[in-house]
């Protein structure tokens, strides 16, 4: 159990375009969902906080206005990168909060390539 | 803030050596500590986890003791395989200003070889 998937594994876009990232909790239901970016060979950084049926919460640093989170239901949170820039690219990961416990299981991540 | 600190890698080992990670936080309050391991192209996968002091999380072979004295989360494993060549990231959660979210350190990159 405690199974994530997220779609799709990899895209590559032009500059300009927008792209949506799906994350989906497949057999248990996640208020909280989190999404992540991650650098060659460096750590993950938290960019939102994603909760179903309110706003997220976004860290410091990251624009709201580029990268639109919905949480549209328990089990399903989207990333859309708008206005997509080659400094966009990188590894996107979610993760979703299983209820009544403190684990975030992760999904297996999306790398985004915008010529 | 709350922080975790990780040894800096890569770690190479022979197969079947003894593997240790150090890992150490800063935190206010009672965090749960976790491992999480990452193979190439691939997204974090939980690997063990302790929840309060003196707890030990174990799974495939590795082990972690949460040493509150220390501050400590040190990961171990008797007997490497090259199926663990990976990067390892320790992470904390739940501290009193820190409720869901996890903070990790660096990463270590554990090398094993045949």
């Amino acid at each position: 159990g405690a199974v994530v998937s997220q779609h799709p594994s990899w895209v590559i876009c032009k500059s300009g375009t927008s792209v949506k990232i799906e994350c989906r909790s497949l057999d248990f239901q996640a208020t909280t969902m989190f999404w992540y970016r991650q650098f060659p060979k460096q750590s993950l950084m938290l960019m939102a906080t994603s909760n179903e049926g309110s706003k997220a919460t976004y860290e410091q640093g990251v624009e709201k206005d580029k990268f639109l989170i919905n949480h549209a239901s328990l089990t399903l949170s989207t990333l859309t990168v708008t206005s997509a820039h080659p400094e966009d690219s990188s590894f996107y990961i979610c993760s979703a909060l299983r209820g009544g416990t403190d684990t975030q299981y992760f999904g297996p991540g999306t790398r985004l390539t915008v010529l | 803030g709350d922080s975790v600190t990780q040894m800096e890698g890569p770690v190479t080992l022979s197969e079947e050596a003894f593997l240790t990670i150090n890992c150490t936080y800063t935190a206010t309050g009672y965090p749960s500590l976790f491992w999480y391991v990452q193979y190439p192209g691939e997204g974090l996968q939980l690997l063990l986890k302790a929840t309060k002091a003196d707890d030990k999380g174990s799974n495939k072979g590795f082990e972690a003791t949460y040493r509150k004295e220390t501050t400590s989360f040190h990961l171990e494993k008797g007997s490497v395989q090259v199926s663990d060549s990976a990067v390892y990231f320790c992470a904390l959660s739940g501290s009193s200003f820190n409720t869901d979210k996890l903070i990790f350190g660096t990463g270590t990159r554990l090398q094993v070889f045949p």
